[in-house]
């Protein structure tokens, strides 16, 4: 399966704990971005990386989120002293900037379902 | 700032049904990009269709067609004699262009769940 993968699928956690988890990309896409999905609600944009680069990042991403994506591949989320309104389905989605680097249309992975208790 | 409206929180039809999803926008650029993505029971988003702000062409795969009418700022989903595989929640979504003139980050509706019945 050459899609987006994300690990793990689900994740209890209690409060005050951290947390980490991993986006692998589609291989040739550069564009990584990740996104926060509530019940009942669309995604929100979290934060994306060019290539290894985090250019941009939304206010909902507070100081105790922080993302990577060392040598452009793999992104890592961590999220630092959880709270319960971290719970939420953390969904990963690349894609390509054009030519070999695919389309710029956004492929999601499954997400990875946070629960903080 | 950008902005999706999907009114329809949920709709149901019975199969072999015609639907149209609504979906409303808001942006200041000139140019940006509009789509679809369907999000089964599993949970997983799948993209439906890309659309370019210059390009108003209406657009039909199978059983699915989608009607972008800039005046409106409105980008229409229609599934024509629907299935219950189509049973999923639906979601429009907007995303402003870079300087390179590809799509960024995506801006999502909340989203309207389609029920499909026998």
């Amino acid at each position: 399966d050459t899609g987006v993968s994300q690990d793990p699928r689900h994740k209890i956690t209690k409060r005050g704990q951290n947390v980490t988890f991993r986006c692998d990309p589609i291989s040739e896409h550069n564009r990584l971005y990740w996104y926060r999905q509530t019940l009942g609600q669309g995604p929100e944009f979290l934060t994306y990386f060019q290539n290894e680069a985090q250019l941009e990042k939304s206010r909902l991403l507070s100081d105790r989120f922080s993302a990577e994506r060392p040598k452009g591949s793999f992104s890592t989320l961590e999220i630092q002293r959880t709270e319960q309104g971290d719970s939420a389905m953390y969904l990963c989605a690349t894609s390509g900037t054009g030519g070999a680097n695919g389309l710029d249309e956004q492929y999601f992975g499954p997400g990875t379902r946070l629960t903080v208790t | 700032a950008q902005k999706v409206t999907q009114a329809q929180t949920e709709i149901s039809v019975v199969e072999k049904e015609d639907v149209t999803l609504d979906c409303v926008y808001e942006t200041r650029d000139t140019t940006y990009y509009l789509f679809w993505y369907k999000q089964p029971p599993s949970g997983e988003l799948v993209f439906l269709i890309r659309r370019n702000s210059f390009d108003e062409q209406n657009e039909i795969s199978g059983r699915y067609s989608w009607n972008f009418q800039k005046s409106t700022s409105s980008f229409n989903f229609t599934i024509t004699a629907s299935q219950v595989v189509d049973s999923a929640v639906y979601f429009c979504a907007l995303s402003e262009a870079f300087n390179t003139g590809t799509a960024s980050k995506l801006t999502f509706g909340t989203g309207t769940r389609l029920q499909v019945t026998l």
